[in-house]
């Protein structure tokens, strides 16, 4: 039982380099989300999809880019880290049938050094 | 500005007692509301949630309330065992049922 699996689940990185987490979900969920979690900020919702070829902004979407080009998979992009993009990141998906749980990823912790 | 507030960051309660979260929302058109358990290293896990036709969802030792004049939540345990030590977070969701966006977390101790 897979579920949600992010890649990578830790990385280290220099200002102004860029990278890419991935999540992939198995249970063929429609709605992606990606979260960061910092300190005393709780969830923050960055960008969320409803479907595949769907992207849309969340609460804090600026320096992050998202594709959704499978419906299992929606990737995170970070095109030029800046240290305040140090977080833990989170993916969820759930079914578009009303109102319902996300199921969560173990989370990707990021350092931007 | 945050749309849901959770304004305890910490809880500590004896086990066997009682532990009651709090979260306030700000946004009217909220629907739907949820609660989300999270262990370290772990990601979060859906708890309970309740619809706003409601005022009392009940699951086990978990209880949520909804006051919506007030705008206002509440998570119910009882009794608390240590195994409740986590960090709840509190989530809302409009009727177009995209956008799922949470507090800022309430840390919980059970002290045996």
């Amino acid at each position: 039982n897979a579920g949600v699996t992010q890649t990578p689940k830790f990385r280290v990185l220099k200002t102004g380099q860029s990278m890419t987490l991935l999540c992939a979900q198995d249970m063929n969920h429609e709605y992606m989300y990606w979260y960061r979690q910092d300190p005393g900020m709780g969830l923050r919702l960055i960008h969320y999809s409803v479907g595949e070829g769907t992207t849309a902004k969340g609460e804090v979407p600026d320096g992050y880019n998202v594709s959704r080009l499978k419906k299992q998979n929606f990737l995170l992009g970070l095109e030029s880290a800046a240290p305040s993009q140090t977080s833990v990141y989170f993916c969820a998906s759930r079914n578009p049938s009303g109102p319902g749980e996300l199921f969560f990823g173990e989370g990707s912790r990021l350092t931007v050094l | 500005d945050q749309q849901v507030k959770q304004n305890s960051p910490s809880l500590s309660v004896q086990e066997g007692r009682i532990s009651i979260l709090n979260c306030d929302y700000t946004n009217s058109m909220f629907d739907y509301f949820l609660w989300y358990k999270k262990y370290p290293a772990e990601g979060p896990t859906f708890l309970i949630s309740i619809s706003s036709i409601k005022d009392k969802n009940e699951d086990g030792r978990f209880t949520v309330f909804l006051n919506k004049s007030a705008k206002h939540l509440s998570l119910h345990i009882v009794p608390s065992q240590p195994g409740d030590s986590a960090v709840y977070f509190c989530a809302a969701e409009g009727t177009s049922y995209d956008k799922v966006i949470f507090g800022p977390g309430t840390s919980l101790s059970v002290i045996p």
